[in-house]
Parts: structure tokens; sequence; C-alpha cells
């Protein structure tokens, strides 16, 4: 079945510091990736997307680049702020499950001034 | 446009009991699908309906069920609640059940079972 792997939590980092969380999933045929973000006491939002191949998503500096050869959607941002701090989700949609979600395990970053 | 909104936002029950947590999707969106969140399972997909029909199940007991009514407010209930069943539990909706489009999620209930 579908799985999404993403890098041991939690991740601490200065402002301004550059931020990778790693992504790694197991589907069959061509998924459609997703990021999505959780800050405290809220429930998720859409961050970016990849729906084939070489795809980059991007928003608020946010970037995502759907690898097939290595089947990862890496997420990176240049330079984080405070305002960052939240649970980062890396989730698949694949071909033969329809419209499900499957998440990973979240990824706690907390972004220090 | 109002966001997904689910009410209530925190429920309390005792073990053996049964609750049932509401959903209204964005004006428009006739998709809506539900996920538990835990500590220790992290998001598991629960059920997506459509046009009031289950397209799609995920690997839960009978316990848990839903419903989709004809303006596309979803329900969903758990039955007979164990501790386990302590969650907070995600509606998200969707223009059509494509893949494609975004799923907006909502705030969540917490349900604390005691």
């Amino acid at each position: 079945g579908n799985s999404v792997t993403q890098m041991e939590g939690p991740v601490t980092l200065s402002e301004e510091a550059f931020l990778t969380i790693n992504c790694t999933y197991t589907a069959t045929g061509y998924p459609s990736l997703f990021w999505y973000v959780q800050y405290p006491g809220e429930g998720l939002q859409l961050l970016l997307k990849a729906t084939k191949a070489d795809d980059k998503g991007s928003n608020k500096g946010f970037e995502a680049t759907y690898r097939k050869e290595t089947t990862s959607f890496h997420l990176e941002k240049g330079s984080v702020q405070v305002s960052d701090s939240a649970v980062y989700f890396c989730a698949l949609s694949g071909e033969t499950s329809g419209s499900r979600l499957t998440f990973g395990e979240g990824t706690q970053l907390t972004v220090n001034p | 446009k109002a966001g997904v909104t689910q009410t209530p936002r925190y429920l309390i029950k005792t073990r053996g009991q049964q609750v049932t947590l509401s959903c209204s999707p964005i004006s428009g969106h006739r998709s809506v699908s539900w996920y538990q969140q835990t500590p220790g399972q992290g998001l598991q997909f629960l059920f997506e309906y459509f046009s009031e029909t289950q397209r799609n199940k995920g690997n839960f007991p009978g316990r848990f069920s839903g419903r989709q009514f004809s303006n596309s407010r979803s329900e969903m209930n758990v039955s007979t609640l164990e501790l386990g069943d302590s969650a907070l539990y995600l509606c998200a909706s969707r223009l059509t059940e494509s893949s494609y489009n975004e799923q907006f999620f909502g705030p969540g209930t917490r349900l604390t079972v005691l």
C-alpha cells in the first residue's frame, strides 16, 4: 500500500536559517504529493502540492520538487521565520487510492528568534 | 467564503457511550472526508462521502460510521466508545471527488474518552 516517511523531528532552528524536511514515499503509479502545515489548535492547511514528476510546488517561500527517481518530495525554505513554527505533514494521494490522503508522521518545527 | 466548520470543537465522553460529530463543508463543495489524528497513529483516513454516498473507506472498525446529507453536510458517529478513540477528528471538503481538487480542512473536534 501507499506510505509516506518523514524525517524524524522535532526540528529547532534559529530565525533566518535554512530549512529542509525530508519526505520519501511508496506508491504505485504516479501519486500527487502535498505538504500540509498545522498551527497549534488548528486544522491542516495546504502549503504546496505537485501532481507530476519534476513539478515544483512553491508557496510563502517554501518549495518542494517531485522527484520520481528518488521517490522524494523534500520541503525547503531559504530563511525561516518565527511564524513558521508549526507541524509539517507530507502527504500523497495515490492513483489507486482515490481521494484519500496518506500522511507522514509530521515534523514539529520550532524557530527561535 | 466561510471555511469548513466542525461542531462541537471539544467533547468529553465515557467508555461505552456513543458520539456524533458534525461537519459543514465550504459552500459548493460536495465531497467530505474524515480523518482521525492521534499522537500514536498520526493522521488516518476514515471515510469519504460524495453526493450522499460513501466513496472510500479506511481501515476502521464498524463502530465508526458516517453519512452525508443532501446539503453536503456530514456527520460521523462512533458507537461503544473506547479509550483509544480519544483523538482529534478532522473533516475536509473538496469541490468534487477528483484527487486534483484541494482538500480544505476544518479545525477539528477534540474527543476525549474517559
